[in-house]
């Protein structure tokens, strides 16, 4: 299946920990995204990168730490984490346009709690 | 059924009944919008898009409309399905390098048989 996947899908955690979500897309697109879903539903992005570099960084904690090793690939690594960092968090990807019609793909989620 | 205002999260309507969900986008130098579909425990999947240059677009099923003079977005479904009951999202792209969507607060469309 053509598709945008992540894993784990459910991540239980204690607080204080580091732990990884792991993103991977098979569409052929070269810019890929992490949003975070909050527990109103609110979708904020938080990265994106294109072709292995950074080209979005909202203001997040530095904990957050993104990684491309290719463009078929992005991880999210939180470092010592925090229970306001509890939330869905999306991958998606999309080709890099100027025309900015570019349609984002979104992966299933991953449900972080932090305990 | 129509959603009225930017804070009403919920719509109700009644299966086969046509649903309109509204949606106020804040940034004049917005050109491009999407709406996406989230049903429960999965990722928002795309529905329809529209360009700044056009006030409609149509779909299997689906219709939205934009204006920009009051920078107001929405779509209509006809003959609501119980399969059409999930979030429905609006996100505007802005103007700048690179593909950054701005959602909007989402709407739950429940559809009752």
């Amino acid at each position: 299946d053509t598709a945008v996947s992540q894993t784990p899908k459910y991540l239980v955690t204690q607080m204080g920990n580091d732990k990884s979500i792991k993103c991977e897309q098979n569409l052929g697109h070269d810019t890929m995204y992490w949003y975070k879903q909050d527990s109103k539903k609110f979708l904020k992005i938080m990265f994106s990168y294109n072709n292995k570099e950074l080209i979005i960084n909202e203001t997040v904690p530095n904990r957050f730490s993104p990684k491309s090793p290719d463009k078929a690939h992005l991880n999210l690594h939180i470092n010592s984490l925090e229970l306001g960092d509890s939330a869905v968090y999306f991958c998606a990807s999309s080709h890099f346009g100027t025309t900015s019609t570019d349609t984002q793909y979104f992966g299933p989620g991953t449900r972080l709690t932090v305990l | 059924g129509e959603s009225v205002g930017l804070h009403l999260p919920t719509l109700s309507v009644q299966e086969g009944d046509n649903s309109i969900i509204n949606c106020a986008y804040s940034n004049s130098a917005s050109d491009y919008f999407i709406w996406y579909k989230q049903e429960s425990g999965k990722g928002p999947q795309f529905i329809i898009d529209i360009r700044s240059n056009m006030d409609k677009r149509q779909g299997q099923r689906v219709t939205v409309l934009l204006n920009k003079t009051v920078k107001h977005l929405s779509l209509q479904i006809a003959a609501t399905q119980p399969g059409d009951s999930a979030v429905y999202f609006c996100a505007e792209n802005k103007r700048t390098s690179g593909s950054r969507l701005t959602f909007g607060e989402g709407t739950q469309l429940t559809v009752n048989p």
